[in-house]
């Protein structure tokens, strides 16, 4: 069955320009998560959404970041007036269900360079 | 604060001898841990797991140890194949069970 798909794949933007990543999660799966991972770093947990609850938005770095996810499937994260450390790998994973034995699935991830 | 840490961030180990990689973490509180391996402009994919009531798990050549009393977890690749070269990355769930927390990952070699 089709996986976690990211888009864009690739993203190089300039300073200061707004940008817009798009997660659609595997069907059926209620939790989604965004993540961060710059160079030579682990992964940074940037925000997590389960069903119907309010998002958890601990890990979000800044008020430039925020992010939506539709109709319980299809997320997008908006990084507004883009800094060069925002330049890192941003990855999307989905998970069937809430429970700490329930794995995650992760998307390719988009590579975004700021200029 | 890094709460899983992954203290290596290389190892080389020839083709059919065994790879260890070592996490640490600091939370008591962590009940669930997992082991993802990821590949060059690929995501994470995972690989094995482990709860934290018990203090192994295998699975084909890939075996997880949980040392809780040390806070504590390895993964044991043997053998050791070049297809397995790759990026792993520790994480361990939190109590409520949502929240993923990741090491730095270890880049893992595998020498034909």
């Amino acid at each position: 069955g089709a996986g976690v798909s990211q888009s864009p794949s690739n993203k190089v933007t300039e300073k200061g320009k707004d940008v817009e990543l798009r997660c659609d999660p595997i069907s059926g799966h209620t939790a989604l998560y965004w993540y961060r991972q710059s160079l030579g770093q682990g992964l940074e947990f940037l925000i997590y959404f389960q069903g119907n609850s309010a998002p958890d938005k601990s890990g979000l770095p800044s008020d430039r970041f925020s992010a939506e996810r539709t109709g319980g499937s299809v997320s997008t994260l908006t990084i507004q007036r883009t800094q060069q450390e925002d330049s890192a790998v941003y990855l999307c994973a989905s998970r069937r269900a809430s429970g700490s034995t329930e794995t995650q699935y992760f998307g390719p991830g988009t590579r975004l360079l700021v200029l | 604060d890094q709460q899983v840490k992954q203290n290596s961030p290389s190892l080389s180990v020839q083709e059919g001898r065994i790879s260890i990689l070592n996490c640490d973490y600091t939370n008591s509180m962590f009940d669930y841990f997992l082991w993802y391996k990821k590949y060059p402009a690929e995501g994470p994919t995972f690989l094995i797991s482990i709860s934290s009531i018990k203090d192994k798990n295998e699975d084909g050549r890939f075996t997880v140890f949980l040392n809780k009393s040390a806070k504590h977890l390895s993964l044991h690749i043997v053998p050791s194949q070049p297809g397995d070269s790759a990026v792993y990355f520790c994480a361990a769930v939190s109590n409520t069970g949502n929240q993923f927390y990741f090491g730095t990952g270890t880049s893992l070699t595998v020498i034909p």
